[in-house]
């Protein structure tokens, strides 16, 4: 069965430092893209960006590009997002998604749960 | 960047009855467009990609068409877990962008 599973909520300060996680499981995690997707509070969804874990390659949407980090480590399945100095606007649920068809960056077929990021002072 | 608009913004629909929610893009996209479907406190689900290709384990009454700018998604025969928020996505061009959502209500 594949699986996405996430870390757990975050409660953080403005200014403070974070990386979340996604673990896949149930497939050759170096083979698909990992993207990354914000929803803020009662809003849509965005993408901010993906890696392939097989050698790292890494996209940015315009609107995130310099505000956060995403890397993987290829080793223990995970992907990982990061903020070097949040900020309150960054609150929102964050997922992680598999993208299909393997090899390319398309579609969201399988879905981690979310992480809760809440920044406040 | 190519913007995705949905309309209506919510539609208000009786269990048993037909929705149709539009998806327009601000180019053409060709096939490339995929529809997810997201209850509260859920991740997004994908029902669709290549327009109308159900993903897998999505029942029959979900169903895609369109083609260039123009999309839809038509539920037949809903039913109450069908009531959730519906969003498409386009992937011809980076960076893969959403539209708003259209949340289909009971009416």
């Amino acid at each position: 069965e594949v699986q996405l599973v996430q870390s757990g909520a975050e409660v953080k300060k403005p200014g403070e430092s974070l990386k979340i996680s996604c673990k896949g499981s149930g497939y050759i995690f170096t083979s698909y893209w990992i993207g990354w997707v914000r929803q803020m509070p009662g809003k849509g969804l965005e993408w901010m960006g993906i890696i392939y874990p097989g050698d790292s390659d890494t996209r940015y949407s315009p609107s995130f590009q310099g505000q956060v980090t995403i890397s993987a480590d290829k080793s223990i399945s995970t992907a990982y997002l990061q903020w070097s100095s949040l900020k309150a606007s960054d609150t929102a649920m964050y997922y992680c998604a598999r993208l299909s068809p393997q090899g390319s960056y398309n579609y969201g077929d399988q879905w981690g749960q979310g992480t809760l990021v809440t920044v406040s002072s | 960047e190519i913007v995705m608009t949905q309309s209506p913004a919510t539609l208000s629909v009786s269990p048993g009855e037909w929705a149709t929610l539009s998806c327009r893009a601000s180019q053409s996209i060709t096939h490339n467009l995929a529809w997810y479907q997201q209850k509260p406190g859920q991740a997004p689900r994908l029902l669709i990609y290549g327009t109308s290709t159900r993903a897998t384990g999505i029942p029959a009454r979900f169903s895609g068409s369109g083609s260039g700018t123009e999309f839809t998604l038509t539920i037949s025969s809903l039913q109450s877990e069908d009531f959730a928020i519906y969003y498409c996505q386009q992937y011809n061009n980076w960076p893969r962008t959403f539209g708003q959502g259209t949340k289909l209500e009971i009416k």
